[in-house]
């Protein structure tokens, strides 16, 4: 069965401490991984999406890697701001639906 | 102006009411998607649709109904509204020949 797990389920850092959000898959055939950013009460927000093994991306202070069987979001020198819920997602070669790990809440205290 | 957007973004109604949720977009997209999300379930598809004709259940259908007026509005039906159908609604598209999905701001749905 395709699975995707986060972990952890929740994160506390003080501003300035970096680390790293997993996200391990088992898929029958990876067609593309999805990183997202949810804030309470509104739509995942687009970050990333990884194709291969290898690949990776960045954008201020989030990289997003990816290996054969995990994906990691790593967060440099986070702020407040960057407080919310992290979502990865894959799609699979099997059909059109995208499965959703329950999200990492990140809380970034000042 | 956003791309995708949802009406209403709040509504409450009662057990066995109909009440139908929107989605707009004009990203140009073909595919269209509905989600629900519920405190430590995270999103769970309901349906999607590839284009006028063409409707599909996701893993949680049962309840629902919906309709694709156009490429650029889909639209999800309660038929008779039960309690455990509170939850966060969520639209989503994308372009058939890229991988990924763009959300709307969700439609908080409390069932009394």
């Amino acid at each position: 069965e395709d699975q995707v797990t986060q972990s952890p389920e929740a994160l506390r850092l003080q501003e300035g401490e970096s680390s790293s959000l997993n996200c391990s898959y088992t898929v029958s055939g990876l067609r593309g991984l999805f990183w997202y950013r949810q804030d309470p009460g509104k739509g995942p927000e687009f970050l990333f999406t990884l194709y291969s093994a290898g690949e990776e991306k960045e954008k201020e202070r989030l990289k997003a890697t990816l290996t054969k069987k995990e994906s990691f979001l790593h967060i440099t020198a986070p702020k407040p701001e960057d407080s919310a819920t992290y979502l990865c997602a894959v799609r699979t070669n099997r059909d059109d639906k995208i499965i959703f790990g329950k999200g990492t809440r990140l809380h970034i205290l000042p | 102006d956003a791309d995708v957007t949802q009406t209403p973004r709040n509504r409450i109604t009662k057990t066995g009411k109909r009440i139908m949720l929107e989605c707009s977009q004009t990203k140009g997209h073909d595919r269209m998607y509905w989600y629900r999300q519920d405190p430590g379930l995270g999103l769970r598809l309901i349906y999607y649709s590839f284009d006028v004709k063409d409707i599909n259940k996701g893993e949680i259908s049962d309840g629902y109904s919906v309709s694709r007026q156009a490429q650029a509005k889909f639209s999800l039906s309660l038929e008779s509204a039960i309690p455990n159908q509170t939850a966060l609604y969520f639209c989503a598209t994308r372009d058939g020949g890229v991988e990924t999905q763009y959300f709307g701001p969700g439609t908080r749905l409390l069932v009394l």
